[in-house]
């Protein structure tokens, strides 16, 4: 099975409020990665934990917190966000070394900041 | 860091037709995947495709890493393939592992 869920689908949250996103796989991937996607764009690279360890954080705001709790499991903790981080979030799992094998994507969380 | 190119941005198809989808990039990778973005945002796995051919039903891809592009090519196409596809790339000069660089993309519309 090569499927990576995520929950929620929708998110509408206002400017002062604290939610969480969660990605889920069970396809034995140590490697599991935050994308962010803005309409029109191309996804961009948030967060990689491999092996439940954070070993990539591409400059992202402190507002934005990943957590791995285990293997299987990668949240997104959001606080305090803007307007301008309404976007779909997606979430991505591969084998240990990320960088040599096909990274599967869930189907995204569209966040919508007010 | 590594560059990636799409091309065309934009194409428009009759059902049936076939198509060439182009992804240029500036350096050495380990790992090359074509991806569809339906329209729900959903991203679906094609290839990973680093180098060589490969074939599933009627797409099909090839990737010569010498010269640094991969094509995708989709025949008779149906609406269904109507959506975005992307070409992400990882390079080992780029420090960083697992860090997937996308293109823009090409848009894809088939008419029926």
């Amino acid at each position: 099975d090569t499927e990576v869920t995520q929950t929620p689908k929708h998110l509408v949250m206002g400017m002062t409020n604290k939610k969480s996103l969660k990605c889920e796989q069970h396809m034995g991937h140590r490697a599991m990665y935050w994308y962010k996607q803005k309409a029109k764009k191309p996804p961009e690279l948030m967060f990689v934990y491999s092996y439940e360890k954070l070993s990539i954080n591409e400059s992202v705001p402190s507002r934005f917190s990943p957590e791995c709790p285990n293997s299987s499991l990668l949240n997104l903790h959001l606080h305090a966000l803007q307007p301008e981080d309404s976007a779909l979030y997606l979430c991505a799992s591969s084998h240990p070394w990320g960088s040599t094998d096909t990274q599967y994507f869930g189907p995204g969380t569209r966040l919508t900041v007010l | 860091g590594i560059q990636v190119e799409q091309s065309p941005p934009d194409l428009i198809l009759q059902e049936g037709a076939n198509s060439t989808l182009r992804c240029n990039f500036s350096d050495s990778v380990n790992n090359l995947q074509w991806f569809h973005q339906n329209p729900w945002g959903q991203l679906i796995n094609l290839f990973y495709i680093p180098s060589g051919t490969k074939q599933n039903g009627r797409l099909s891809a090839t990737t010569v890493a010498t010269e640094r592009y991969s094509l995708l090519y989709i025949s008779s196409s149906q609406t269904t393939d109507s959506g975005v596809y992307f070409c992400a790339v990882d390079s080992p000069q780029g420090g960083s592992q697992g860090n997937l660089i996308f293109g823009k993309g090409t848009k894809l519309s088939v008419k029926p």
